[in-house]
């Protein structure tokens, strides 16, 4: 079975500081992984897959998968950054849904 | 293009009351899920349908009904309200498969049950 795990709850960070979001998982195959936001009363909504291997706003995600983990980085936090952080994993041959982490609140402090 | 719409946006039930929470996508995707929000519990997924006429349970599908009768809808049914389902229930349609190139979520249902 899939599993995901975020093991910070809510991360603050000035801003300009670096960012880094945790996400390590589980699976014993092939997994996709993907990180999807949620900024303050918007939809949830993709913000990079690690097959696509890009920086959207910033952001960077590497697949490790020595460590299992795909942690979501950028360099210097923006405000706008502010919203919930989603890990997702699902498997490459796309067979079962996505499995969601738990979430991580991202806090931008001015 | 609306995208994935969701009805209503809030609801308060009573204890034993039932609702249907809508879901309908103007997409053409084949994929449609549902799935509940709850504070420091992530995203649990409830049911899911790979097309008309085929539904499936997910994680958490006790006490909830589900039905695709179209591509378009895939409303969710709660019969005997409990406060344990007190949650933001979020639907989602991807296509080709369960990765799609991305899930498309709705705005989702904020429900109380006192």
């Amino acid at each position: 079975a899939q599993r995901v795990t975020q093991p910070e709850k809510l991360l603050s960070v000035f801003k300009g500081a670096p960012v880094e979001l945790k996400c390590n998982y589980s699976y014993s195959g092939s997994p996709e992984l993907f990180w999807y936001v949620q900024y303050s009363r918007q939809r949830l909504q993709l913000l990079l897959r690690h097959i696509s291997r890009e920086s959207i706003k910033g952001f960077t995600a590497d697949l490790n998968k020595g460590e299992t983990s795909f942690h979501l980085k950028k360099p210097f936090a923006q405000e706008e950054d502010s919203a919930m952080y989603y890990c997702a994993l699902s498997p490459y041959s796309g067979n079962t849904p996505l499995v969601f982490g738990k979430g991580t609140r991202l806090s931008v402090i001015a | 293009n609306a995208g994935v719409t969701q009805t209503p946006k809030f609801r308060i039930l009573k204890i034993g009351q039932s609702m249907t929470l809508q879901c309908t996508q103007d997409m053409n995707h084949n994929y449609m899920y549902w799935y509940r929000q709850d504070p420091g519990m992530g995203l649990k997924l409830i049911y899911y349908s790979v097309g008309a006429g085929i539904t499936d349970k997910g994680e958490v599908p006790n006490g909830y009904n589900v039905s695709r009768s179209t591509t378009e809808d895939f409303p969710l049914r709660l019969e005997l309200a409990a406060p344990s389902q007190t949650s933001v229930y979020f639907c989602a349609s991807s296509y080709g498969d369960f990765r799609g190139l991305s899930y498309t979520f709705g705005s989702g249902t904020r429900l109380t049950v006192v």
